[in-house]
């Protein structure tokens, strides 16, 4: 069946340090792969998608991810984070059909 | 109005209300969702409709009666909940265009932010 793990439940980094949210996931086929973002109280927005082609994949707030499928593996990451990037990241997988697998997130706490 | 809209931001009802809880998404997708997020469990996938019809009820209790009349609303009508339905209730809709037709990414609304006393 498929899966999503982000193994990290509480990230903290400090202001303009680098940053990478790790995601794995479980699917049988090639997988269509999504990072959220929610901030508090509000709804899920949408980073980067990775449907095919370069594994690279460029995002909107300057985060990038990489689709690594050796790894099962599709890690966010941004060069040097900055205070409002405090929130919830979810990575997800497309489960064929009409639906999104969501991993349970992880929480990005950015210090001063 | 743009994207995907919810209304109200937030309910409280007690156990024996009846109240609605009302999507409209303006992205002219064909696929709607109802997801509940509650504080100490990940998003759960409740309802998937797709041109309006019912594909996926994820074992989801029978208090909870979703409505899509048309492939841009979508309704959550509620009746006797619990207190542990106390959560976020959040509207998504997504247009299935990927090359093997799975799913396209979804885009959310702000989600109604429920309590049940």
């Amino acid at each position: 069946a498929q899966s999503v793990t982000q193994p990290d439940i509480h990230i903290t980094v400090s202001e303009g340090a680098s940053l990478e949210l790790r995601c794995n996931y479980s699917y049988g086929a090639t997988p269509y792969l999504f990072w959220y973002v929610q901030s508090p109280g509000q709804g899920l927005q949408l980073l980067l998608k990775y449907f095919s082609g370069d594994t690279l994949v460029q995002g909107i707030k300057g985060f990038e991810a990489e689709f690594k499928r050796s790894q099962s593996s599709f890690n966010l990451r941004k060069p040097s984070v900055h205070w409002s990037d405090a929130a919830e990241y979810f990575c997800a997988v497309g489960a064929g059909g009409d639906k999104i697998i969501f991993g349970k997130g992880t929480r990005l706490h950015i210090l001063p | 109005e743009t994207g995907v809209t919810q209304t109200p931001r937030h309910l409280v009802m007690g156990m024996t209300n009846k109240k609605s809880l009302k999507c409209e998404q303006h992205l002219g997708h064909n696929a709607m969702y109802w997801y509940k997020q509650s504080a100490k469990k990940p998003l759960e996938l409740m309802f998937v409709y797709n041109f309006k019809e019912q594909t996926e009820n994820n074992s989801v209790p029978s208090r909870f009666s979703p409505e899509c009349p048309n492939s841009s609303h979508l309704f959550l009508h509620l009746h006797t909940l619990q207190p542990e339905d106390s959560a976020l209730y959040l509207c998504a809709s997504s247009q299935t265009t990927t090359p093997s037709g799975g799913a396209g990414e979804q885009f959310f609304g702000p989600g109604t932010r429920l309590t049940v006393l």
